[in-house]
């Protein structure tokens, strides 16, 4: 099936550091969406994109779609201990109109030293 | 509070058994999606319901079901259990189609012993 390929797989740095996470594919998408799960929780959505070269920030974090619509990044800065968490990034993959399926890359996990 | 409310929190059970999973959409969502999250596959979509009717399916197995009721409820139902459907399992809903931001409740973690 269709993937994501999330990186890195897991990060360890310093508080006050910035932080900068990737999701590529070869699919195209039309939608990408960046949430963090914290433990025994469901995700929460953080940011969506739905433009090429689109630009989003939601305090310290900041999304991009990517030009070719194959990639999308998410930034944090600043870090503090309550970054922790496992960060996925999900592109909507369209088979036709608003119908499509959610593919999920398969997360980084952020740790952060007090 | 993303508004989507799931039920139980925690199963557990044995092998061969069935079970159910219930979630709530947010008010005034039409859409419900069920995945199961494990620590190998991480987020795999199974099915999508709106408005009722199945609109879009991923990997779901044979020996899983699931519906959406006139209040817009959801079930999943998981029967024949085996030891490898041990997971989370999460449900998501959104206004209407899957290209809108999905909102996930917090998950039923289900232990097959």
């Amino acid at each position: 099936g269709q993937q994501l390929n999330q990186s890195p797989q897991s990060m360890f740095i310093q508080e006050g550091e910035d932080v900068s996470m990737n999701c590529t594919s070869s699919s195209i998408f039309n939608t990408w969406l960046w949430y963090k799960q914290d433990p025994g929780e469901g995700p929460v959505l953080l940011i969506a994109l739905y433009k090429a070269g689109e630009l989003t920030s939601n305090g310290r974090l900041t999304a991009q779609f990517g030009i070719t619509r194959k990639d999308s990044f998410l930034n944090i800065s600043a870090s503090i201990p309550s970054d922790v968490g496992i960060y996925f990034c999900a592109g909507f993959l369209s088979y036709g109109g608003s119908q499509g399926n959610l593919i999920f890359g398969k997360g980084t996990k952020l740790s952060v030293k007090p | 509070d993303s508004g989507v409310t799931q039920t139980p929190k925690h199963l557990i059970t044995a092998t061969g058994q069935r079970v159910t999973l219930r979630c709530s959409p947010r008010s005034g969502d039409l859409s419900v999606y069920w995945y199961q999250q494990s620590l190998d596959q991480g987020l795999q979509f199974l099915i999508q319901y709106y408005n009722g009717e199945e609109r879009a399916k991923g990997n779901i197995l044979e020996r899983f079901s699931a519906q959406q009721f006139p209040d817009l409820h959801s079930e999943l139902n998981l029967s024949s259990l085996e030891l490898g459907d041990s997971a989370l399992y999460f449900c998501a809903s959104s206004v209407e189609g899957s290209n809108q931001p999905q909102h996930f409740g917090d998950g039923t973690r289900l232990s097959i012993l």
